[in-house]
C-alpha cells in the first residue's frame, strides 16, 4: 500500500530538549515535505526537499532542521524545541508533472513542548 | 487579508443534500487547484486537483475553478455521513524553482443520517 509514514503520532516533551520525528515514504517520490497545521492558520511549509541531499526552506523554518540521506526518508528535527512550535505536523511526498504537484500527506504528529 | 479564505463552519446537512463548499484567493499567479479531504485525527487526503480554469468531475464529487472571479468550489452530491470532514482547499504555483502553495484553513462538514 502506498504511504507516508511518520513516528511518532503523539510525543510530549519539554523546552530546549532535541527531538526528532520521522518520515518514510514508499512511493518512490522525488519530493517530500514538511507541514505544520496550526488553528486559523491553516497548513504552511516549514522545510522541502527536491531530492537526496538537496532541502529548501519553506514559510516557517524557524527553529527547525532537516536532512534528506536516503530517497524514502524525511526526519523534521528540532533541536531546541520551544512552545511556540506546540503543533500538528504532516510529512508529505509528492508526485510532480507537467500539470503541478499531488501532495501526499502521512497521518501527523501532535506535538506538545511544556 | 488572507491569500486564501474559506469559511470555516461548521456547515450541517442532512444525508442526501447537495453540499457546496469554497474559496476565494487575491493571488492571480495560481494555477493549480486542489481539495483535500481531512477526517479527525488523520492527514488530508488529496480528493479533486484541477489544473487552470473549468469543471473536474469524479464521482459525487465536482470542483470547479472560476479564474475570473478568484474562486473555487467543490460540490458534493448525495452526501453521506461518511464525507463528514474537514475539507481544505489549496492553490499553488511555480516560483522560484518550486512551487508554493497556500491552504485555506479548513471547513468543517457534518452530515446528518
Amino acid at each position: 500500500e502506498a504511504q507516508v509514514t511518520q513516528n511518532p503520532r503523539y510525543l510530549i516533551t519539554v523546552t530546549g530538549k532535541k527531538l526528532t520525528v520521522t518520515c518514510s515514504q514508499n512511493m518512490n517520490h522525488e519530493y517530500m515535505s514538511w507541514y505544520r497545521q496550526d488553528p486559523g492558520l491553516g497548513l504552511r511549509q516549514i522545510y522541502y526537499s527536491m531530492n537526496v541531499e538537496v532541502t529548501d526552506k519553506g514559510d516557517v523554518p524557524e527553529g527547525y532542521k532537516v536532512s534528506r540521506k536516503e530517497k524514502r526518508n524525511f526526519p523534521l528535527i528540532l533541536e531546541s524545541p520551544s512552545p511556540n512550535q506546540t503543533s500538528l505536523y504532516f510529512c508529505a511526498s509528492s508526485l510532480r508533472g507537467e500539470q503541478g504537484e499531488k501532495l501526499f500527506f502521512g497521518s501527523g504528529t501532535q506535538l506538545s513542548v511544556l | 487579508q488572507k491569500e486564501v479564505e474559506q469559511d470555516p463552519g461548521p456547515l450541517s446537512v442532512p444525508e442526501g443534500a447537495i453540499v457546496s463548499l469554497n474559496c476565494t484567493y487575491s493571488n492571480s499567479a495560481f494555477q493549480y487547484f486542489m481539495w483535500y479531504r481531512q477526517y479527525s485525527r488523520k492527514g488530508p487526503e488529496l480528493l479533486m486537483y484541477t489544473y487552470s480554469s473549468g469543471n473536474k468531475e469524479d464521482g459525487r464529487f465536482t470542483a470547479q475553478v472560476d479564474k475570473s472571479s478568484k474562486y473555487i468550489s467543490l460540490f458534493i452530491r448525495d452526501s453521506q455521513p461518511s464525507d463528514s470532514a474537514t475539507y481544505l482547499c489549496a492553490m499553488g504555483h511555480w516560483s522560484s524553482g518550486t512551487y508554493k502553495y497556500i491552504f485555506g484553513t479548513g471547513t468543517r462538514l457534518k452530515v446528518l443520517a
